[in-house]
Protein backbone atom coordinates (compact mmCIF):
# COMPACT_ATOMS: atom_id res chain seq x y z
CA UNK A 1 0.00 0.00 0.00
CA UNK A 2 0.68 3.68 0.09
CA UNK A 3 1.94 3.37 -3.70
CA UNK A 4 2.99 7.06 -5.74
CA UNK A 5 3.44 7.34 -8.86
CA UNK A 6 4.70 10.27 -10.97
CA UNK A 7 4.35 10.70 -14.47
CA UNK A 8 6.43 11.14 -17.03
CA UNK A 9 9.83 9.77 -15.44
CA UNK A 10 11.77 11.93 -18.38
CA UNK A 11 11.49 15.25 -19.97
CA UNK A 12 13.37 16.66 -22.33
CA UNK A 13 12.03 20.00 -23.55
CA UNK A 14 13.18 22.98 -24.93
CA UNK A 15 13.51 26.46 -23.43
CA UNK A 16 10.62 28.21 -23.12
CA UNK A 17 8.43 25.49 -23.23
CA UNK A 18 6.32 24.48 -20.07
CA UNK A 19 6.37 20.93 -18.92
CA UNK A 20 3.72 19.81 -16.81
CA UNK A 21 4.45 16.88 -13.82
CA UNK A 22 2.07 14.80 -12.19
CA UNK A 23 1.77 12.99 -8.93
CA UNK A 24 -0.44 10.54 -8.11
CA UNK A 25 -1.21 8.51 -5.21
CA UNK A 26 -2.42 5.45 -6.17
CA UNK A 27 -3.96 3.49 -3.19
CA UNK A 28 -4.81 6.12 -0.63
CA UNK A 29 -6.53 9.51 -0.72
CA UNK A 30 -3.45 12.09 0.02
CA UNK A 31 -4.92 14.76 2.38
CA UNK A 32 -1.56 16.85 1.30
CA UNK A 33 1.16 16.76 -1.53
CA UNK A 34 4.77 18.40 -1.16
CA UNK A 35 6.52 18.94 -4.22
CA UNK A 36 10.93 18.47 -3.85
CA UNK A 37 13.50 19.42 -6.20
CA UNK A 38 16.81 17.29 -6.31
CA UNK A 39 19.87 18.64 -8.30
CA UNK A 40 22.87 16.22 -8.87
CA UNK A 41 24.42 15.49 -5.73
CA UNK A 42 22.45 17.63 -3.59
CA UNK A 43 19.81 17.04 -1.29
CA UNK A 44 15.79 17.37 -1.20
CA UNK A 45 14.79 21.00 -1.18
CA UNK A 46 11.07 21.69 -0.29
CA UNK A 47 9.44 23.93 -2.95
CA UNK A 48 6.28 24.02 -1.93
CA UNK A 49 2.83 22.23 0.06
CA UNK A 50 0.15 21.05 -2.14
CA UNK A 51 -3.46 20.64 -0.80
CA UNK A 52 -6.48 19.28 -2.25
CA UNK A 53 -8.95 21.95 -2.97
CA UNK A 54 -6.97 24.95 -1.72
CA UNK A 55 -3.82 26.91 -3.06
CA UNK A 56 -0.36 25.92 -2.49
CA UNK A 57 1.96 27.30 -0.47
CA UNK A 58 5.61 27.91 -1.56
CA UNK A 59 9.12 28.06 0.42
CA UNK A 60 10.42 30.80 0.36
CA UNK A 61 12.80 31.61 -3.10
CA UNK A 62 10.24 29.70 -4.74
CA UNK A 63 8.00 31.53 -7.71
CA UNK A 64 4.68 30.34 -7.21
CA UNK A 65 4.35 32.11 -10.99
CA UNK A 66 6.70 29.85 -12.58
CA UNK A 67 6.10 26.73 -10.80
CA UNK A 68 2.46 26.40 -10.80
CA UNK A 69 0.82 23.76 -8.49
CA UNK A 70 -2.59 22.78 -8.79
CA UNK A 71 -4.45 19.48 -6.47
CA UNK A 72 -7.56 18.68 -8.34
CA UNK A 73 -8.33 15.80 -6.02
CA UNK A 74 -7.04 13.51 -3.24
CA UNK A 75 -5.13 11.26 -5.28
CA UNK A 76 -3.88 14.24 -7.79
CA UNK A 77 -1.34 17.11 -7.88
CA UNK A 78 0.49 18.59 -11.01
CA UNK A 79 3.40 21.23 -10.96
CA UNK A 80 3.69 23.07 -14.23
CA UNK A 81 7.46 24.36 -14.70
CA UNK A 82 6.47 27.26 -16.93
CA UNK A 83 8.74 28.90 -19.15
CA UNK A 84 11.37 26.86 -18.67
CA UNK A 85 15.03 27.59 -18.83
CA UNK A 86 18.33 25.66 -18.58
CA UNK A 87 18.71 26.04 -14.62
CA UNK A 88 15.34 24.53 -13.72
CA UNK A 89 16.93 20.97 -14.89
CA UNK A 90 16.60 18.98 -11.86
CA UNK A 91 15.29 16.15 -10.47
CA UNK A 92 11.49 16.46 -9.19
CA UNK A 93 10.23 14.06 -6.97
CA UNK A 94 6.78 14.44 -5.37
CA UNK A 95 5.89 12.80 -1.52
CA UNK A 96 2.32 12.33 -0.29
CA UNK A 97 0.73 11.79 2.92
CA UNK A 98 -2.11 9.70 3.89
CA UNK A 99 -4.47 10.51 6.36
CA UNK A 100 -3.90 7.34 8.79
CA UNK A 101 0.30 7.62 8.70
CA UNK A 102 0.91 10.37 10.98
CA UNK A 103 4.24 12.54 9.59
CA UNK A 104 5.07 9.72 6.97
CA UNK A 105 5.62 10.82 3.63
CA UNK A 106 5.07 8.37 0.71
CA UNK A 107 7.86 9.51 -2.26
CA UNK A 108 6.90 9.00 -5.90
CA UNK A 109 9.93 8.17 -8.55
CA UNK A 110 10.74 10.96 -9.70
CA UNK A 111 10.63 13.44 -12.80
CA UNK A 112 14.20 14.32 -14.29
CA UNK A 113 13.62 17.33 -16.34
CA UNK A 114 15.99 18.50 -18.87
CA UNK A 115 15.91 21.75 -20.49
CA UNK A 116 18.07 22.57 -23.53
CA UNK B 1 15.32 29.24 9.53
CA UNK B 2 15.37 26.22 10.68
CA UNK B 3 17.88 23.68 9.57
CA UNK B 4 19.20 20.31 9.21
CA UNK B 5 22.93 19.70 9.41
CA UNK B 6 24.46 15.77 8.77
CA UNK B 7 27.96 14.33 9.43
CA UNK B 8 29.71 13.36 7.63
CA UNK B 9 29.19 13.86 3.69
CA UNK B 10 31.09 10.38 2.78
CA UNK B 11 31.72 7.30 4.49
CA UNK B 12 33.62 4.45 3.47
CA UNK B 13 33.34 1.01 5.58
CA UNK B 14 34.50 -2.83 5.30
CA UNK B 15 31.81 -5.22 5.02
CA UNK B 16 30.75 -6.31 8.52
CA UNK B 17 31.58 -3.19 10.53
CA UNK B 18 29.54 -0.80 11.70
CA UNK B 19 28.56 2.67 9.91
CA UNK B 20 27.29 5.80 11.95
CA UNK B 21 25.74 8.77 10.52
CA UNK B 22 24.98 12.30 12.64
CA UNK B 23 22.22 15.02 12.34
CA UNK B 24 21.62 17.81 14.05
CA UNK B 25 18.80 19.92 14.23
CA UNK B 26 17.54 23.41 15.58
CA UNK B 27 14.09 23.40 15.67
CA UNK B 28 13.22 22.21 18.83
CA UNK B 29 9.41 22.10 18.46
CA UNK B 30 10.12 18.90 15.73
CA UNK B 31 8.83 16.02 16.33
CA UNK B 32 9.46 13.71 13.74
CA UNK B 33 13.19 12.39 12.58
CA UNK B 34 12.98 10.06 9.58
CA UNK B 35 16.35 8.28 7.63
CA UNK B 36 16.01 8.10 4.13
CA UNK B 37 18.02 5.69 1.47
CA UNK B 38 18.33 6.74 -1.97
CA UNK B 39 20.42 5.03 -4.55
CA UNK B 40 21.04 7.06 -7.77
CA UNK B 41 18.08 8.47 -9.61
CA UNK B 42 15.31 6.54 -7.23
CA UNK B 43 12.62 7.83 -4.81
CA UNK B 44 13.99 8.10 -1.36
CA UNK B 45 12.94 4.97 0.98
CA UNK B 46 12.37 5.14 4.33
CA UNK B 47 14.19 3.28 6.62
CA UNK B 48 13.18 4.26 10.19
CA UNK B 49 11.90 7.02 11.87
CA UNK B 50 11.59 7.78 15.40
CA UNK B 51 9.59 10.51 17.11
CA UNK B 52 10.19 12.90 20.17
CA UNK B 53 8.60 10.72 22.58
CA UNK B 54 11.03 7.81 21.74
CA UNK B 55 14.68 7.50 22.39
CA UNK B 56 15.81 5.09 20.68
CA UNK B 57 14.27 2.55 17.83
CA UNK B 58 15.84 -0.54 16.32
CA UNK B 59 14.79 -2.11 13.24
CA UNK B 60 16.83 -5.38 12.77
CA UNK B 61 20.35 -4.38 11.53
CA UNK B 62 19.60 -0.54 11.81
CA UNK B 63 19.00 1.46 15.12
CA UNK B 64 18.10 5.32 15.37
CA UNK B 65 18.57 7.19 18.57
CA UNK B 66 17.48 10.81 19.24
CA UNK B 67 18.36 12.75 22.02
CA UNK B 68 15.85 16.34 22.26
CA UNK B 69 17.98 18.00 24.95
CA UNK B 70 21.16 18.19 22.59
CA UNK B 71 18.84 18.16 19.24
CA UNK B 72 21.02 15.41 17.72
CA UNK B 73 19.64 12.09 16.24
CA UNK B 74 22.34 9.46 14.54
CA UNK B 75 21.28 6.14 12.50
CA UNK B 76 23.61 3.11 13.20
CA UNK B 77 23.57 0.14 10.58
CA UNK B 78 25.25 -2.77 11.89
CA UNK B 79 27.29 -5.41 10.22
CA UNK B 80 27.02 -3.30 6.96
CA UNK B 81 26.37 -5.57 3.32
CA UNK B 82 27.37 -3.87 0.09
CA UNK B 83 24.07 -3.16 -0.66
CA UNK B 84 23.90 -0.62 1.68
CA UNK B 85 25.74 1.48 -0.60
CA UNK B 86 23.75 4.50 -1.24
CA UNK B 87 23.16 7.92 -0.18
CA UNK B 88 21.39 8.35 3.28
CA UNK B 89 19.40 11.24 4.27
CA UNK B 90 18.27 12.85 7.36
CA UNK B 91 15.13 14.63 8.16
CA UNK B 92 13.24 16.85 10.77
CA UNK B 93 9.81 17.94 11.08
CA UNK B 94 9.39 21.34 10.72
CA UNK B 95 7.78 22.85 13.88
CA UNK B 96 4.33 20.94 14.47
CA UNK B 97 3.66 20.30 10.68
CA UNK B 98 3.80 17.39 8.22
CA UNK B 99 6.83 19.41 6.17
CA UNK B 100 10.32 18.21 6.19
CA UNK B 101 13.87 19.45 6.29
CA UNK B 102 16.22 17.18 5.01
CA UNK B 103 20.00 16.88 6.06
CA UNK B 104 22.78 17.06 3.12
CA UNK B 105 22.92 13.34 2.92
CA UNK B 106 25.99 11.05 3.13
CA UNK B 107 27.32 8.86 0.87
CA UNK B 108 28.19 5.60 2.25
CA UNK B 109 30.01 2.87 0.57
CA UNK B 110 30.78 -0.57 1.61
CA UNK B 111 33.30 -2.41 0.66
CA UNK B 112 33.33 -6.49 0.11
Amino acid sequence: GAVVSQHPSRVICKSGTSVKIECRSLDFQATTMFWYRQFPKKSLMLMATSNEGSKATYEQGVEKDKFLINHASLTLSTLTVTSAHPEDSSFYICSAIAGTSYNEQFFGPGTRLTVL
Amino acid sequence: GENVEQHPSTLSVQEGDSAVIKCTYSDSASNYFPWYKQELGKRPQLIIDIRSNVGEKKDQRIAVTLNKTAKHFSLHITETQPEDSAVYFCAASIRNTDKLIFGTGTRLQVFP
